[in-house]
């Protein structure tokens, strides 16, 4: 199946906490899974990606931890900052076609 | 020369209409990618161009939907006597390494309204 879940829809997290988004996939045959931040009238922007052979990749304060057994993958947040408040996608792909996430609109409380 | 960018930023158009959209991707980029994107949802893909070629238009909802890229660089979707499930937006990405043609950039976007 092509399909990517994604949840929570929404999440208030307080200035400085760790805010966690979760995705799950159906098709095996996917080897690539970015995330995307997008803000209001802006196009989205790849924050971070991660290959399956890899279970954790860190950028500054973006992780993304990944369970290939499960076919999860989720996006932690730490220390997260006001301007962090945005809408954040998952999506996989195994060619290049992104298959997308509903989306996740994230609203750090300062 | 920055990012993708995409003219109009808005359009209204009264249904049955025809609209041109424009894409200006990033200068040398070989892949352009259409998506659609409902209020509150993800991009869902629309067409692939990889040059001037279109080798992927799948996505098109119906034949009112028509993309090109004639000279591999600037692309065109037209969408043809709109209707009002047309509303949303359209964005335009581009990919750089055919081996990397899933780290896209994103251009702004343009919000269709069709009333």
């Amino acid at each position: 199946q092509q399909q990517v879940k994604q949840s929570p829809q929404s999440l208030i997290v307080q200035k400085g906490g760790i805010s966690i988004i979760n995705c799950a996939y159906e098709n095996t045959a996917f080897d690539y899974f970015p995330w995307y931040q997008q803000f209001p009238g802006k196009g989205p922007a790849l924050l971070i990606a991660i290959r399956p052979d890899v279970s954790e990749k860190k950028e500054g304060r973006f992780t993304i931890s990944f369970n290939k057994s499960a076919k999860q993958f989720s996006l932690h947040i730490m220390d997260s900052q006001p301007g962090d408040s945005a809408t954040y996608f998952c999506a996989a792909t195994g060619n290049y076609q992104l298959i997308w996430g509903a989306g996740t609109k994230l609203i750090i409380k300062p | 020369g920055a990012g993708v960018s995409q003219s109009p930023r808005y359009k209204v158009a009264k249904r049955g209409q025809d609209v041109a959209l424009r894409c200006d991707p990033i200068s040398g980029h070989v892949s352009l990618f259409w998506y659609q994107q409902a209020l509150g949802q993800g991009p869902e893909f629309l067409t692939y161009f990889q040059n001037e070629a279109q080798l992927d238009k799948s996505g098109l909802p119906s034949d009112r939907f028509f993309a090109e890229r004639p000279e591999g660089s600037v692309s065109t979707l037209k969408i043809q006597r709109t209707q009002q499930e047309d509303s949303a937006v359209y964005l335009c990405a581009s990919s750089g390494r055919l081996d990397l043609s899933y780290e896209q950039y994103f251009g702004p976007g343009t919000r269709l309204t069709v009333t």
